[in-house]
């Protein structure tokens, strides 16, 4: 069990540029989260898969936000003509929910994005 | 609407004093909740979780949490902070909900 890990950790882009973030869970884990986090606040849920499916999306996900978990296993998160307000860290987290709805989620160290 | 609250946005405490975080919640049922820790730079530790049965829940890190269904807290406690545990905290329900977090200074 090595954790969920992130690529890459820190990411500086321009203004109008694309970027892709990628998480690989916990290998048995069959959810994937990923969320954002501003300076001061608690993650904020963007989206999760179980396995391949892309179960729930946050009215946060604009759609210059994309993510995918093509064989569910790791995923991508991609966003498009970035923003100043992109700015932040991009946490990714992992689990394999128990019966009864218990579900514990582990998080990755994140991608911190800032968008010049 | 239900919510995660964390009163205090930031604490000091002196090293070897006892530290108590609040978090209130507010759900149509008791939900399953959560303790994160997070270091700076860094992502989320899972310090300690209720599902159900005992209230008082024993975590990581000599931490314990304590469920209060009348007053729908579940409060962050430990009885001798160490310096290493400046950090950020944050409460968590299940739906994937976090409150804001309260920062932990601690104070030679």
């Amino acid at each position: 069990d090595t954790g969920v890990s992130q690529d890459p950790r820190h990411k500086i882009t321009k203004r109008g540029q694309n970027v892709t973030f990628r998480c690989d869970p916990i290998s048995e884990h069959n959810r994937l989260y990923w969320y954002r986090q501003t300076l001061g606040q608690g993650p904020e849920f963007l989206t999760y898969f179980q396995n391949e499916a892309q179960l729930e999306k946050s009215r946060l996900l604009s759609d210059r936000f994309s993510a995918e978990r093509p064989k569910g296993s790791f995923s991508t998160l991609e966003i498009q003509r970035t923003e100043q307000g992109d700015s932040a860290m991009y946490l990714c987290a992992s689990s394999l929910p128990q019966g009864g709805g218990k579900n514990i989620q582990y998080f990755g160290a994140g991608t911190r994005l800032s968008v010049l | 609407a239900q919510s995660v609250t964390q009163p205090d946005i930031h604490i000091t405490v002196s090293e070897g004093a006892s530290l108590e975080l609040r978090c209130n919640y507010s759900y149509g049922a008791t939900p399953y909740l959560f303790w994160y820790v997070q270091s700076p730079g860094q992502g989320l530790q899972l310090l300690l979780k209720y599902f159900s049965g005992d209230t008082l829940v024993q975590g990581i890190k000599g931490f314990e949490a304590e469920f209060k269904r009348s007053q729908s807290s579940f409060n962050l406690r430990k009885p001798s902070v160490h310096w290493s545990d400046a950090a950020e905290y944050f409460c968590a329900v299940e739906d994937m909900r976090f409150g804001a977090g309260t920062r932990l200074t601690v104070k030679p």
